[in-house]
């Protein structure tokens, strides 16, 4: 059975740092290409950030740009998302999700972990 | 970047009923575009890629058409389990990816 299971999320002050982690299991995570996705409380789903199977090629929203980076570690199953400088707008829920193998689709997501921005 | 957008914001269908969703592009997307599911609390779940492709697991009455710019997920008789929001989002032309802002389908 596929899992990815997010944490890391919680309260954090604007400036501030912190780091999600996304553990996989269930399938071979070497070679899927995942993202993160997050949900601020009450609105819709943004994308964030994307990271190839083996690392090599990384995306972000302009919106995280320069702030967020994106990893992976294959052997430990693992895909991170360090976050720096955090502003109130980035308060969310932040998903882990799986691409689909022929379509950029997330076919499977994590449960998701808050992240609360806030003096 | 492509910008989506959902119609209407909240669709309010009886059960058994045909319910309609829309999902506008902003230019052409051709048919990279996923539907997804989310209920309260839960993470979203992939109905459908490639515009009409149904994802694992999901059931027949769930069905996506269109290409290029106008795309429509169709629920064909809706069950109790099936009032939520749907996401639109297109995959065509990336990063980013971007999403529709939503439509709630509430039980009328």
């Amino acid at each position: 059975e596929v899992q990815l299971v997010e944490s890391g999320g919680g309260l954090v002050q604007p400036g501030g740092s912190l780091r999600l982690s996304c553990a996989a299991s269930g399938f071979t995570f070497s070679s899927y290409e995942m993202n993160w996705v997050r949900q601020a409380p009450g609105k819709g789903l943004e994308w964030v950030s994307y990271i190839s199977s083996s690392g090599s090629t990384i995306y972000y929203a302009d919106s995280v740009k320069g702030r967020f980076t994106i990893s992976r570690d294959n052997a430990k199953n693992s895909l991170y998302l360090q976050m720096n400088s955090l502003r109130a707008e980035d308060t969310a829920v932040y998903y882990c999700a799986r691409d689909l193998v022929i379509a950029a689709a997330g076919d499977y997501w994590g449960q998701g972990t808050l992240v609360t921005v806030s003096s | 970047e492509i910008v989506m957008t959902q119609s209407p914001a909240t669709l309010s269908v009886s059960p058994g009923e045909r319910a309609t969703l829309s999902c506008r592009a902003s230019q052409s997307v051709s048919s990279n575009l996923a539907w997804y599911q989310q209920k309260p609390g839960q993470a979203p779940r992939l109905l459908i890629y490639g515009a009409s492709t149904r994802a694992t697991g999901i059931p027949a009455r769930f069905s996506g058409s269109g290409s290029g710019t106008e795309f429509t997920l169709t629920i064909s008789s809706l069950q109790s389990e099936d009032f939520a929001v749907y996401y639109c989002q297109q995959y065509n032309n990336w990063p980013p990816r971007t999403f529709g802002q939503g439509t709630k389908l509430e039980i009328k």
